[in-house]
């Protein structure tokens, strides 16, 4: 257990709709970042939030927002969705520091129908 | 952009023995870091090894160790004594110094035989 926790791990939701994932960190990892992982392919960086401040983004829309909180917890926001954002949703934390190890959940499975 | 590829999409191995996965990456940096998780059915990445671009020692952890060679810009890990549990998608990953992003390759999908 990496002490990571993403909610839902599984959802469902229609094209155009919007949605909201979680993710939980340890006590004291001041950096999240999040990742798609398409079937069969390694994760895409999305983007990273430091101290509660995007910090470094990926070739995601802006439809793609996140949110840091002070609790260590942390949101991704996609809206307008479309079929291709289907895929496991990842999030990682750690401390700041290119060599930091990064901490990852267990991921939401989202599918857009 | 950096770009990181694993070229063997399965491999498999004999438990007990050893097995070598291959990744090769693309970067204009000279200091960066390098890794290789480890991604079971579960899903959950898990850590394996890290290694730092500047040192040229290669990084051991146990049963797992790299061989890291900077000018061929190639970072491949080799899992000696398989076990079952080392079944599993194993990706390679890159970092640069600025610690925003972290690309990953397509992953190598490890069977281990008994």
């Amino acid at each position: 257990e990496t002490g990571v926790t993403q909610s839902p791990t599984h959802l469902i939701k229609t094209r155009g709709q919007q949605v909201t994932l979680r993710c939980s960190s340890q006590s004291g990892h001041n950096t999240v970042s999040w990742y798609q992982q398409a079937l069969g392919q390694g994760p895409q960086f999305i983007f990273q939030y430091y101290r509660e401040e995007e910090n470094g983004r990926g070739n995601f829309p802006p439809r793609f927002s996140g949110l840091q909180f002070p609790n260590y917890s942390s949101e991704l926001n996609v809206n307008a969705l479309e079929l291709d954002d289907s895929a496991l949703y990842l999030c990682a934390s750690g401390k700041q520091g290119a060599y930091s190890e990064a901490f990852f959940g267990q991921g939401t499975r989202l599918t857009v129908v | 952009a950096q770009t990181v590829t694993q070229s063997q999409p399965e491999m498999s191995v004999q438990e007990a023995e050893t097995v070598t996965l291959s990744c090769t990456y693309d970067t204009s940096e000279s200091d960066y870091y390098l890794f290789w998780y480890k991604q079971p059915p579960s899903r959950q990445m898990i850590l394996v090894i890290r290694q730092e671009a500047y040192k040229q020692q290669n990084a051991t952890e146990n049963r797992f160790s790299v061989n890291f060679q900077k000018a061929a810009k190639s970072f491949s890990l080799k899992i000696s004594d398989s076990q079952l549990g080392d079944a599993a998608m194993y990706f390679c990953a890159y970092r640069d110094t600025n610690a925003g992003k972290s690309t990953f390759g397509d992953g190598t999908t490890l069977t281990v035989k008994p």
